[in-house]
């Protein structure tokens, strides 16, 4: 499995853009990065997933490196709903297809007015 | 739409006693299905995973079983609990050939 190595805990004023990094070096060309987010005492939510092209959704943007050994997941404008743990992972197929997601410890953001 | 569904949101057992935790997913069929425990202030630990009726992989070795009777349904059991078993407990699916996980509302089990 590809390991994924982030920062503990990141802070982000209101309105402005978090950006959280995650390095994931030993990633295979067919493994695709993950973004989770956990709210505390809930389960963890998807949020959005890329191969090695920039994508984008409602929540948020990610940014793979060139080489797919970083990334960086986007919240354009946090508000105080979006302090949470941050997962980055990486997928590992299993028998029969879908995935086996491993998770890390994530990175703890925490907004601020 | 689809929906999983896990039960009980929070449960106090003492040392020794069985348990069962019950997870369905509702809206799918043959979902990939996943046990996670968090214990408190740590990150998910992936404990089971299945890809279909009976198949069950175990993550690591520890007091805890899984057992998948129904295509939908994901059981959580042990014959008798440790202390070290506290923790919250997560259910989770993901479409047989899909991408993203969907995860229950959790369990948070504390054994006294």
């Amino acid at each position: 499995d590809a390991k994924t190595t982030q920062p503990t805990s990141m802070d982000c004023a209101e309105g402005r853009a978090a950006n959280l990094p995650c390095n994931h070096s030993t990633i295979s060309g067919n493994e695709y990065v993950y973004w989770y987010r956990q709210i505390h005492s809930q389960g963890p939510q998807y949020i959005i997933h890329g191969l090695k092209n920039n994508e984008t959704n409602e929540m948020a943007s990610l940014i793979i490196t060139e080489d797919r050994k970083s990334s960086t997941l986007i919240l354009p404008h946090a508000t105080l709903r979006d302090t949470a743990v941050y997962y980055c992972i990486v997928r590992v197929g299993v028998t029969g297809g879908g995935n086996k997601l491993t998770f890390g410890t994530g990175t703890q953001l925490k907004v601020e007015l | 739409s689809q929906t999983i569904h896990q039960w009980p949101a929070t449960l106090v057992q003492p040392v020794g006693s069985p348990l069962s935790l019950e997870c369905t997913v509702e809206g799918t069929s043959n979902p990939n299905l996943y046990w996670y425990r968090q214990a408190a202030g740590r990150g998910l630990q992936l404990l089971f995973y299945s890809v279909g009726i009976g198949q069950i992989s175990s993550e690591v070795p520890q007091n805890l079983s899984a057992s998948r009777p129904q295509d939908r349904q994901f059981i959580l059991s042990s014959k008798k609990l440790l202390l070290s078993d506290s923790g919250f407990y997560l259910c989770a699916w993901s479409p047989l050939w899909g991408t993203e996980a969907f995860f229950g509302q959790g369990t948070r089990l504390t054994v006294v």
